[in-house]
């Protein structure tokens, strides 16, 4: 596989439900990016990892706990969500920060319900 | 701190005409400027970008984009439209960090 893989594509869960989004790069960047993209919303930056350490979290509830295993391994650990994070998130990665471009993944369709 | 504002929500073209997309943006230093495109349910692909040298950069699909730095400018162009081009289009500022800002984004419809 190339590029920027996320796992599920499509996900509904209940409230009280935890899950994880998966992303995996095989590009060999040293950076990784969650964003959530919502309806007539501005793309939002929810956490970066470079060299596998947390630089950013943009004021992300505490529902939401990124881990960073490896470079090439990023997942959002969901739980005790609301309707309102219902989104498409995003992940991306890049190599030294934004000076080349961010390489997307196709995103994970979530609705919570 | 940076941003970028795409002053257009929705823009609708007939197919085989001329495009623009509009993009401003604000930043401290010399900026790196990019293109993206996304269609309904994917992620964002990048169309092209500027980094340094000349201001007139060509990308993929046929899109180009010309960086004005006295208008703090980025705008997108297309010579003639194609069905296939409607989607979203993303302008973003970034630089050696890892701070790439979006703007909002311009849907575009393209009428047969």
């Amino acid at each position: 596989e190339t590029g920027v893989t996320q796992t599920p594509r499509h996900l509904v869960m209940g409230m009280t439900n935890k899950k994880s989004l998966k992303c995996e790069q095989h590009l060999g960047h040293n950076a990784m990016y969650w964003y959530k993209q919502s309806a007539k919303k501005p793309l939002e930056l929810m956490f970066v990892y470079s060299l596998e350490e947390r630089v950013e979290n943009n004021s992300v509830p505490s529902r939401f706990s990124p881990e960073c295993p490896n470079s090439s391994h990023l997942f959002l650990h969901l739980h005790t969500l609301q309707p309102e994070d219902s989104a498409l998130y995003l992940c991306a990665s890049s190599q030294d920060g934004a000076i080349y471009g961010y390489t997307f993944g196709s995103g994970t369709r979530l609705t919570v319900v | 701190a940076q941003s970028v504002t795409q002053p257009d929500i929705h823009i609708t073209v007939s197919e085989g005409a001329s495009l623009e997309l509009r993009c401003n943006y604000s930043y401290g230093a010399t900026p790196y400027l990019f293109w993206y495109v996304q269609s309904p349910g994917q992620g964002l692909q990048l169309l092209l970008k500027y980094f340094s040298g000349d201001t007139l950069v060509q990308g993929i699909k046929g899109f180009e984009a010309e960086f004005k730095r006295s208008q703090s400018s980025f705008n997108l162009r297309k010579p003639s439209v194609h069905w296939s081009d409607a989607a979203e289009y993303f302008c973003a500022v970034g630089g050696n960090n890892n701070d790439m800002r979006f703007g909002a984004g311009t849907r575009l419809t393209v009428k047969p």
